[in-house]
């Protein structure tokens, strides 16, 4: 069965501090996409990343990267220099994979992360 | 806006009172999904159509619980005779043929059941 863990369900930081958002799946597929997304409290779901399994490389987007492990089947997040607009819930969600395509994600049950000033 | 369009936002009815939500994709999207989410936790796939064909429903999507997509455009998502569990936002999301594979998600259907 595929799954998706966040073994954190808070994290409370002091702006400027680096923060990491852990997320471990489980998927029996060989092809598979993995994505963060983010939910500030207006309640609309944000895309960040998708990641396909093949492409290991790690990837970085302004105070964003993100750290790709097949070998731990993980797809952990890095926040670095936080600041207060961080402050969300942040999702990591695995996407089966089959002929059509399909978004039909399966989600983790997300990381609230709050940034204090 | 062009992005994707829930209404109502919030929806409050008794028991067994039947709700209707809405879903305008993006326009050039053919595919588009509903998820529901309760407090705490992710979203949970319901359904999706790619333009007018509603290609998998989840378990999740009882019999009381029908979505349409009639011209491949905007979607509803019906609940009859709803119960305090179907209490949840629903949300819409939506997905071109190209690109990043990126979900676009609406803003959410808040359903308060009482």
């Amino acid at each position: 069965a595929q799954k998706v863990t966040q073994a954190q369900t808070e994290i409370s930081v002091v702006e400027k501090e680096d923060v990491t958002l852990d997320c471990v799946y489980e998927t029996r597929d060989t092809t598979y996409y993995l994505f963060w997304y983010k939910q500030p409290p207006s309640g609309e779901l944000v895309f960040l990343i998708r990641r396909n399994s093949f492409d290991e490389q790690n990837e970085i987007s302004g105070r964003y990267s993100w750290n790709f492990q097949k070998s731990t089947s993980s797809f952990n997040f890095t926040i670095t220099a936080s600041q207060v607009v961080d402050s969300a819930v942040y999702f990591c969600a695995l996407s089966e994979n089959n002929a059509g395509n399909n978004r039909k994600l399966i989600w983790g049950l997300g990381t609230s992360l709050a940034v204090n000033p | 806006d062009t992005g994707v369009s829930q209404n109502p936002r919030h929806k409050i009815t008794k028991r067994g009172q039947n709700v209707t939500f809405r879903c305008d994709p993006i326009s050039e999207h053919n595919r588009l999904y509903w998820y529901r989410q309760t407090l705490g936790q992710g979203p949970e796939f319901l359904t999706y159509f790619q333009n007018e064909a509603q290609l998998e429903k989840s378990r999740l999507l009882s019999d009381r619980f029908s979505a349409e997509r009639p011209k491949g455009s905007f979607s509803t998502l019906e609940i009859q005779r709803t119960e305090q569990g179907d209490s949840a936002m629903y949300l819409c999301a939506s997905l071109g043929g190209l690109g990043t594979g990126e979900l676009f998600f609406g803003e959410g259907s808040r359903l308060t059941v009482l």
